[in-house]
């Protein structure tokens, strides 16, 4: 069974740029989840995808936006880059029946 | 509002020396809490997930367990590669959103 992955790894970026991050789910799993996550911090919630629809959101402003694939796969988009969003970016995914959430290691974004 | 807070914020223990975590919360409906482990620039690892109040899990030196509002983490005589960061989060009955506490950092001395 294969787990959660992302990429890339890490990334460096200048304020006002675009990001793509991806997610390739855990095996069956069709509900995926990212999440911020900065120094010394908790996870922060962004937001939910289940079957390709968005269907909860945190306390994050319209720049940051999200698609996921049929085969489950996602990607999480940031626009107008601020220094702030330097994070370590997490994805999850779960079974939609199931509650528990699986992550992946996570990508480091370093905004200068 | 939903919330989840950990204490202490970091906690040192001798090896052998067994100690408890503590997780406060405040949810409107429990759908789940879980209890995750994260080492230094990785991912959370998945530890333990409690539906009710009363529900006790183990696995090796853990060993959580469930309030209506709190919940613990056990660790009986840890070794240092129990050091690292737990976190606790919960969802609510909507399912739409997973809150996760600051965490705790463990180090453990041999």
């Amino acid at each position: 069974e294969t787990g959660v992955t992302q990429s890339p790894t890490h990334l460096i970026k200048t304020r006002g740029q675009q990001v793509t991050l991806r997610c390739s789910s855990q095996s069956g799993h069709n509900t995926v989840s990212w999440y911020q996550q900065a120094l010394g911090q908790g996870p922060q919630f962004i937001f939910q995808y289940y079957r390709e629809e968005e269907n909860g959101r945190g306390n994050f402003p319209p720049r940051f936006s999200g698609l996921q694939f049929p085969n489950y796969s996602s990607e999480l988009n940031v626009n107008a880059l601020e220094l702030d969003d330097s994070a370590l970016y997490l994805c999850a995914s779960r079974d939609g029946q199931m509650e528990t959430q699986y992550f992946g290691p996570g990508t480091r974004l370093l905004v200068l | 509002e939903d919330q989840v807070t950990q204490s202490p914020e970091a906690l040192r223990l001798q090896e052998g020396e067994s100690s408890s975590l503590n997780c406060s919360y405040t949810v409107s409906g429990l759908r789940g809490l879980f209890w995750y482990r994260q080492d230094p620039g990785k991912g959370p690892e998945f530890l333990f997930t409690l539906y009710s109040a009363g529900e006790e899990k183990e696995k090796e030196r853990l060993k959580a367990t469930l309030t209506k509002k709190e919940s613990f983490l056990h660790i009986t005589a840890p070794k240092p590669e129990d050091s690292a960061t737990y976190l606790c989060a919960v969802t609510n009955t909507g399912g739409f959103k997973t809150i996760f506490g600051a965490g705790t950092r463990l180090f453990v001395k041999a």
